[in-house]
Parts: structure tokens; sequence; C-alpha cells
């Protein structure tokens, strides 16, 4: 069993849809977690994290993390075309930089 | 730009062969991270390194090894390649104090034929 389980997709909605993407993760010492964004042949960009359990928003995006569940979420809303892409959760211990990542999510957002 | 650069962006070399990938971090980060990309195994970590000195390492094989110089430049070197290496490489930088998150370059696609 993988540390962090993602669903790999693809994951297609219609343009303007709420969109719910979600890591599941085993490890119960994981203090910090980050949803990343990764564009065709691009690195990965840094789009949300959070530290510990609770809820972050920031624009059209919102993080959410249940440390009961080892459960993490991030919803994009009113999503575009533009959010077509695949997006990775990671998560880390307190005290190291070594994040653990997902495989990806791949979403796609119908014009 | 994310203001991590890294060269060469492609590489296809033969099994065997010995291949050396290069990061420049973002101005002012200390530390540099090396990660593998494959399609089956997603982001593994491979190795960190802080102002020139290695901080954590991942599973990385022995055939792989690293340096940070002191211009905070790394190279990621790679011998005795197999077809398994096959794989995109990304280097990524933080300030080393900072627990949120860093910086990926746009990667090395490697291809060992």
């Amino acid at each position: 069993q993988k540390e962090v389980e993602q669903d790999p997709g693809p994951l297609s909605v219609p343009e303007g849809a709420i969109v719910s993407l979600n890591c599941t993760y085993s490890n119960s010492a994981f203090q910090y977690f980050m949803w990343y964004r990764q564009y065709s042949r691009k690195g990965p960009e840094l789009l949300m994290y959070t530290y510990s359990s609770g809820n972050k928003e920031d624009g059209r995006f919102t993080a959410q993390v249940d440390k009961s569940s080892k459960y993490i979420s991030l919803f994009i809303r009113d999503s575009q075309p533009s959010d077509s892409a695949t997006y990775l959760c990671a998560m880390s211990l307190s005290g190291t930089y070594k994040y653990i990542f997902g495989t990806g999510t791949r979403l796609k957002v119908l014009a | 730009d994310s203001g991590v650069t890294q060269t060469p962006k492609h590489l296809i070399t033969a099994t065997g062969q010995r291949v050396t990938l290069r990061c420049s971090p973002r101005s002012g980060d200390l530390s540099v991270y090396w990660y593998q990309q494959s399609l089956d195994q997603g982001l593994q970590f491979l190795i960190q390194y802080y102002n020139g000195e290695e901080r954590a390492k991942g599973n990385i094989l022995e055939r792989f090894s690293a340096q940070q110089f002191p211009d905070l430049h790394s190279e990621l070197n790679l011998s005795s390649l197999e077809l398994g290496d096959s794989a995109l490489y990304f280097c990524a930088s933080n300030k080393g104090g900072d627990p949120y998150g860093y910086t990926f370059g746009s990667g090395t696609r490697l291809t060992v034929v």
C-alpha cells in the first residue's frame, strides 16, 4: 500500500463546475499538506498548503485537511478550461522537507 | 519561468552510459531537491542538499549521485544507465527554512535507449 493514494482520473467536468480532488494517506504523523498543479511538459507549481487540520481558501481554491480520517481535499470553484492539468497532493512530516507525493489526478475542464 | 533552471531539457542516451543533469536554484534559495517522475511511480524524492551539504536521502540508487557546489547550483549524475531510468528528473529549491513547499524547475526528460 502506498503512503499516499490519489485517484488518477481522468476527471472530466463542464466549465463552471465545482471540482473535488482527494487524497488519502496512511501515516498519521504527516503535518504539512500541499497541492501542486502540473501542466503538461512543465514542473509542478505550488497551489495551496496547510499545516495540520482545517481549511484554507485562496480565490477559487479551498484546501481541507481531515487528520482523523487521513483525508485531504482540494475544491475548485467555477472551474475554467485553464484549470485542466494534473493535480498532485503532497505531504511531509514535521522537521523534514522530503515530500511524499500522490501520483496525481488528471483534470479536464470542458468549454 | 519559476526561477529554477534545469539543463538540458531533453537527453537521449544509450544503456550503460553516464549523464549529468544540472540545476540552478532560485536566487536566494539555499536548498536543492531532486525528484524522479515516472508514469507508474509518480514523483519520488531522491536527495536534498542545503548550502552544499547533503541533508536527506530518499530511494536514490547507488548508480546515482549528486552534489551542490559553492555557487549553489547542483548536479545529478546518473551512471550505468538502464532502460528503467527513463523518466522526468525535476529539481526544486527553497530557502530551507520554510516548510511550505518549494519551487520546481521544468525538468529534464531522460530517455535511455
